[in-house]
Formats: structure tokens, sequence, C-alpha cells
């Protein structure tokens, strides 16, 4: 079976660092994904980890451990249009699907 | 097209009447995805397509939906029978093979049952 845990809901300060984390079970890896979701729009891709390691771009950056089932993204110098949900997404080996966690709702206050 | 297009936007239907919902992917992606998520809550899957056939229909909630894509392209969804459990907003994704699995959704259909 899958599973996919990362955290309800976190606030963060205009300026500051977050990190999201997710964990994950899988019965075949074949990549994770971090997308951005505003409310009431359609999610939009961010990051794309399938080798363990930190993917940096801009401001965000996402790191991965197979081993662990484990992936964190990493936002800095957080700005107000940041606040939105994040979700993390596995995809399986050989057919391609893809798999959501439930989403990190992020509040960033000035 | 430019973009995954999803029709309609909105939809207010009676609990028992059946729905389409429709989605034109992007041209060229040969795999579609279709979600589900009901307010505050995480993406659904319900099924995905390679090509025009469905490896994978293990997310789909009940045998009142079903799903088909034709030419490789166009899909629909299909909710029969709709009960106001399944008011949620049914999103669509597309990709392409070789890439590296970036889906592009599109804007979503409301579903609303009441």
């Amino acid at each position: 079976g899958q599973n996919i845990d990362q955290p309800t809901e976190m606030t963060a300060t205009e300026g500051a660092i977050v990190q999201i984390n997710c964990t994950y079970q899988t019965s075949g890896f074949n990549g994770l994904f971090w997308y951005q979701q505003h409310a009431g729009e359609a999610p939009t891709f961010l990051s794309y980890n399938v080798l363990d390691g930190l993917e940096e771009k801009g401001r965000f950056s996402s790191f991965l451990s197979r081993s662990k089932g484990y992936s964190y993204l990493l936002l800095k110098e957080l700005q107000m249009k940041d606040s939105a949900s994040y979700l993390c997404a596995v995809r399986n080996t050989g057919g391609f699907k893809t798999i959501f966690g439930a989403g990190t709702r992020l509040f960033v206050k000035a | 097209g430019a973009g995954v297009s999803q029709s309609p936007s909105n939809k207010v239907t009676e609990k028992g009447k059946d729905v389409e919902l429709r989605c034109d992917p992007i041209s060229g992606h040969t795999a579609l995805y279709w979600y589900r998520q009901s307010l505050g809550q995480g993406l659904e899957f319900l099924i995905y397509f390679q090509g025009n056939s469905a490896p994978d229909k293990s997310g789909l909630p009940s045998d009142r939906f079903s799903a088909e894509r034709t030419g490789g392209s166009v899909s629909t969804l299909t909710i029969q029978r709709t009960q106001q459990e399944d008011s949620a907003v049914y999103l669509c994704a597309s990709n392409s093979q070789g890439s590296t699995g970036e889906l592009f959704f599109g804007e979503g259909s409301r579903l609303t049952v009441l």
C-alpha cells in the first residue's frame, strides 16, 4: 500500500525560512514531487526529486532520502504570496501512478 | 491546446442525476489523470490513462463512477446516480511520457449535488 504524511498546518513569518516535511511509504518509488496550491486554484509544480540529495530552485529547495522515505520542502525569504497549501506526491514504478498527501497549509504572517 | 481544459467549470445537480465531466489534455500528452478534492482536503486519486487504456482504476469510489478516453486525447468522467458525498472539485491532469512526470492540472470542475 501507500501512505504519505505531512503536517496539516504551519505558520511562519515573512522573510523567514520554513521547512515542510513529508514521509512516505510506497511499494515502488519512482520520484517525489512538491506542488503548490493557492486557495481555489489548481496545483502547480514546484520540484522533483528521484535521487537522494537536495535540489535547489531559487527560494525553494527540496530534499529526498529514499532510504528513510523522507523529503522536505524548504522555502526561504518567505513572502506573503507563499501562503498556500503544499502538496507532497509520490510516483510509483511501472505505471506512473502519482499519489498525493493531504497537503500542508502554510500561513505567512507579517 | 495550450493547457489542460476542463468543462463544465461548475455543475450543480440534483441527487440521483447523472453527470459527465470532460477533460481536454495538453496536445501530445499521453498520460491523463483524474483526482477528486473535497473542501480543504488533499487530492484523492481516481484513475489514470496511458493512451486510451486505464492501467489503474483502483481509486474509483464505487461502480457509479466510470471514465473513458478516446483518441488518446479527451477524457470523460461519468458519475451515475449522484450522491451528496460526490460534491467536490474534480481535477484532471496530464503529462508526457519521458518527462520528469510533472503533472499539468486543469482548473477543475466543481460539482455540487443538492
